[in-house]
């Protein structure tokens, strides 16, 4: 079965660059489509972007001047990159396989999650 | 931007009991509604997809419904592992974009 892990520096400054790679194992990344979601401590969760196999991405308009996200399919890795983060980018960090049941579908499997804090 | 917005925010029951948790929409999705079951540490797991459907695992007392703006989720009989928060998730897919709802905090009474 697919299983993904998310993986990159817990602690960020202010300014900086997060990034961010989910490592997918027990299947192709090359079959499916991938999201990257966020959750801040004790809020809802926020979706950031879509990355399909071929490379197109689409990202949350709110978010869109400070992403970037990639695929590596020789490494069956895709990444995030959200750039001049803030303390208003800490989160925990989800990523997760996207389109489970066709164009109607939601995400499944989901990451464990990596917490990214924005700090000096 | 499609505003999803769940309601309770709190549902208090006893296990036995039968939820129901409300999600709607700002303008219609059609079908494209899924629900989320998070507990404390852990990430969301799918429940429902295409608004009626489960997921592979989710147990059958967990069902939704609804079409356009107006979506449920209902637990026939509430187990003691069911006490979570729950997010209902939509989508439109040219160009894609998806929001979630707030939330429903569901717990013990």
């Amino acid at each position: 079965q697919v299983q993904l892990q998310e993986s990159g520096p817990g602690l960020v400054k202010p300014s900086e660059t997060l990034a961010l790679t989910c490592t997918v194992s027990g299947g192709s990344i090359s079959s499916n489509y991938w999201s990257w979601i966020r959750q801040p401590p004790g809020k809802g969760l926020e979706w950031i972007g879509i990355i399909y196999y071929s490379g197109s991405t689409y990202y949350n308009p709110s978010l869109r001047s400070r992403v970037t996200t990639s695929v590596d399919t020789s490494k069956n890795q895709f990444s995030l990159k959200l750039r001049s983060v803030t303390a208003a980018d800490t989160a925990m960090y989800y990523c997760a396989r996207d389109g489970y049941g066709g164009d109607a579908g939601g995400f499944d499997p989901w990451g464990q999650g990596i917490l990214v804090t924005v700090s000096s | 931007e499609i505003v999803l917005t769940q309601s309770p925010a709190t549902l208090s029951l006893s296990p036995g009991e039968r939820a129901t948790l409300s999600c709607r929409a700002s303008q219609s999705v059609s079908t494209y509604l899924a629900w989320y079951q998070q507990k404390p540490g852990q990430a969301p797991r799918l429940l429902i997809y295409d608004a009626s459907n489960r997921a592979t695992g989710i147990p059958a007392r967990f069902s939704g419904s609804g079409s356009g703006t107006d979506f449920t989720l209902t637990i026939s009989s509430l187990e003691p592992e069911d006490f979570a928060v729950y997010y209902c998730q939509q989508r439109t897919n040219w160009p894609p974009r998806v929001t979630f709802g707030q939330g429903t905090r569901l717990e013990i009474k």
